[in-house]
């Protein structure tokens, strides 16, 4: 158990639809980052926060958003979603030691998109 | 965007031989981590390595940075079926904390 939880587990929903996934960082990680995994491009880096703030982003489309709260829980939402979206959705949360940054992945959510 | 390569993409070994798994790349990375995913599970992290030419063993693997900081390798010694599972390479780059992962080689030990 790497200390970050997300929710749900898995989702199913149909193309057009919008959807919201949480996640909670790992006690006293301040970053979170949100991935994207399928099959034909393997795990793709999405965005990150830092304490609250957008600190980076990756191949993250247009219909897709995040936002990190004060209380350091992420949310990443996924609007007119099409088949393609259909994946595994990670968030990982990072200790930074010596400015090496070691993430820890939650469980993840698979997104199916019918 | 720096790609990072890793190969072979499949490797399937019988329980007891040893494996080398590649990270390359054609550019420089401040660190390089290495992960472990099972079938549905997130990538677990396995190991850091900042400095060029570093090497760090964990049981019975062994993992080395490449002098340039541009290449890596894990080596598996005596593999056991427990160390089945998708192997990926992580590199970080100019942003301080934002990792490129390479595609990773998906490792198969039979008893």
């Amino acid at each position: 158990d790497s200390g970050v939880t997300q929710t749900p587990k898995h989702l199913i929903t149909a193309t057009g639809q919008r959807v919201t996934l949480r996640c909670s960082p790992r006690s006293g990680d301040l970053s979170v980052y949100w991935y994207q995994q399928s099959l034909d491009q393997g795990l793709q880096f999405l965005i990150q926060y830092y304490n609250g703030e957008e600190r980076a982003k990756g191949n993250i489309l247009e219909r897709f958003s995040a936002q990190q709260f004060p209380d350091l829980h992420s949310e990443l939402n996924l609007s007119s979603l099409e088949l393609g979206d259909s994946a595994l959705y990670f968030c990982a949360s990072s200790v930074e030691s010596n400015r090496r940054y070691e993430q820890f992945f939650g469980p993840g959510t698979r997104l199916t998109v019918l | 965007t720096q790609l990072l390569e890793q190969s072979p993409q499949f490797l399937s070994i019988q329980e007891g031989e040893n494996l080398t798994v590649y990270c390359n790349s054609s550019s420089v990375f401040s660190s390089l981590q290495w992960y472990r995913q099972e079938p549905g599970e997130g990538p677990v992290l396995l190991v850091t390595v900042v400095t060029g030419g570093e090497v760090k063993k964990l049981k019975r693997l062994t993992f080395q940075f490449g002098d340039a900081r541009k290449d890596s390798s894990l080596h598996i010694t005596a593999a056991q079926p427990g160390d089945t599972g998708l192997y990926l390479c992580a590199g970080e780059g100019d942003s301080w904390g934002k990792f490129q992962f390479g595609a990773g080689t998906q490792v198969v030990v039979t008893p």
